[in-house]
């Protein structure tokens, strides 16, 4: 099955400055990657996803890369602001024939400091 | 209200119980999913629903027995509780393809004690 590794596992950053995390993922065969933030006590929201006939994806201050060749991709948050502060967690999933089943990372803990 | 809901938020409960979460959706998503969120694992998935009386198993189904008599309930049975199954436990929706986005309840959180 697929196996998704996410890093780093915490991430502080100063306000401000841009924040990158980082997700591979085993099954080439997967083609679609979204990410989710999960903000304390709730359950994790969508916040950006790109298919993999895309190379980059931007909404405002989050874009997603992807590179599949090397089966990675990352979110990359600019000019962080204390309400990014959250659990981001990556995900892999396969569009077709794969049962609709989201494989997740491990997540990160992003604390962005005043 | 629309939109996802789980119960009970919290629950205490002893080794050999049994004990059922519930996840009530109200936007008729074919698409039900239970996953467990530990620390150092993210969200593992434990069963999932493409529709009403049809389920299968995710990841981690040992210990777990789901149900799906209605398209917008889908819950969670600890045969008997063990301290492992203690976690916080998410229930998710979401339409299926090509619309992949996974609508997530609030969470459950279960201890075992």
């Amino acid at each position: 099955g697929e196996n998704v590794e996410q890093h780093p596992s915490t991430l502080s950053v100063q306000e401000g400055d841009s924040a990158v995390i980082k997700c591979t993922y085993s099954d080439s065969a997967s083609n679609y990657f979204p990410w989710y933030k999960q903000e304390l006590g709730k359950g994790p929201q969508l916040i950006i996803d790109i298919r993999s006939n895309v190379g980059e994806k931007k909404d405002q201050r989050i874009a997603v890369t992807l590179n599949k060749t090397a089966k990675h991709f990352s979110l990359h948050i600019t000019e962080t602001q204390p309400e990014d502060s959250a659990v981001y967690f990556c995900a892999a999933y396969i569009l077709t024939g794969g049962g609709n089943k989201l494989t997740f990372g491990t997540g990160t803990q992003l604390k962005v400091e005043l | 209200d629309a939109g996802i809901t789980q119960s009970p938020r919290y629950k205490i409960t002893e080794t050999g119980r049994q004990v059922t979460l519930m996840c009530h959706q109200t936007w008729s998503h074919s698409y039900m999913f239970w996953y467990r969120q530990d620390l150092g694992h993210g969200l593992r998935l434990i069963y999932y629903s493409a529709a009403a009386d049809i389920t299968d198993k995710g990841e981690v189904p040992d210990g777990y027995v789901v149900s799906r008599s209605k398209t917008e309930n889908f819950p969670l049975t600890l045969e008997s509780a063990t301290r492992s199954q203690t976690s916080v436990y998410f229930c998710a929706s979401g339409s299926g393809p090509p619309n992949t986005e996974a609508f997530f309840g609030q969470g459950t959180r279960l201890t075992v004690v």
